[in-house]
């Protein structure tokens, strides 16, 4: 197994650019979330997908669109960026979204924009 | 609104010596809380979790965690430390019965021979 598995481990942009950020989980899991981590603010959840079908919005949405293309594989999108969006992007799936299910994550994106 | 508090940014131990990471929350009922580790270039690894029950938990790595409701703490350690521990360490909290994890702003561990 895999695990949580991320494309690309690094991406450098310029202003105004547009990625799309690709995550696939292979553990059969419900639930998939996009964070960033910036230094000193830990992560910040940005989208989440409860399941199949269904996404909703974190704590720093605004920039970014998601989608959850099947049960395996949830992108999140960035359509003109701009440097405050210069993080880690760490996607992470779990069983479900009840609180005692651990989040597995994968290694994460470092994004540059410049 | 739960928030969790990470005291210190960075600790620096020797090997072999023991290691205490701190961690309080704030929330209003007995929340779920978390230690997850990142290890350089990687994602985050839970450690350990407590939900109910005894208060302290094992976890991986030969880590252990105390929760004291009276101190809304949730400290972490270990005996002895190895250099392998070298690595950030974050809390975090879950409240509402569903996944609306806080994550505190994580404690970097340093560990000198």
């Amino acid at each position: 197994n895999a695990g949580v598995t991320q494309t690309p481990k690094f991406q450098v942009l310029k202003t105004g650019q547009s990625m799309t950020l690709q995550c696939a989980q292979d553990m059969n899991h419900n639930s998939m979330y996009w964070y960033r981590q910036d230094p000193g603010m830990g992560l910040r959840l940005i989208y989440y997908s409860a399941s199949e079908g269904t996404t909703d919005k974190g704590e720093v949405p605004n920039g970014y669109n998601v989608s959850r293309l099947n049960k395996r594989e949830f992108s999140l999108r960035l359509e003109s960026a701009a440097p405050s969006q210069t993080s880690v992007y760490f996607c992470a799936s779990s069983e479900s979204l009840a609180a005692y299910n651990e989040q597995f994550f994968g290694p994460g994106t470092r994004l540059t924009v410049l | 609104a739960q928030s969790v508090t990470q005291p210190d940014i960075h600790i620096t131990v020797s090997e072999g010596a023991s290691l205490e990471l701190r961690c309080n929350y704030s929330y209003g009922a007995t929340p779920y809380l978390f230690w997850y580790v990142q290890s350089p270039g990687q994602g985050l690894q839970l450690l350990l979790k407590y939900f109910s029950g005894d208060t302290l938990v094992q976890g991986i790595k030969g880590f252990e965690a105390e929760f004291k409701r009276s101190q809304s703490s949730f400290n972490l350690r270990k005996p002895s430390v190895h250099w392998s521990d070298a690595a950030e360490y974050f809390c975090a909290v879950v409240s509402g019965g569903y996944q609306k994890v806080t994550f505190g702003t994580g404690t970097k561990l340093q560990v000198i021979p």
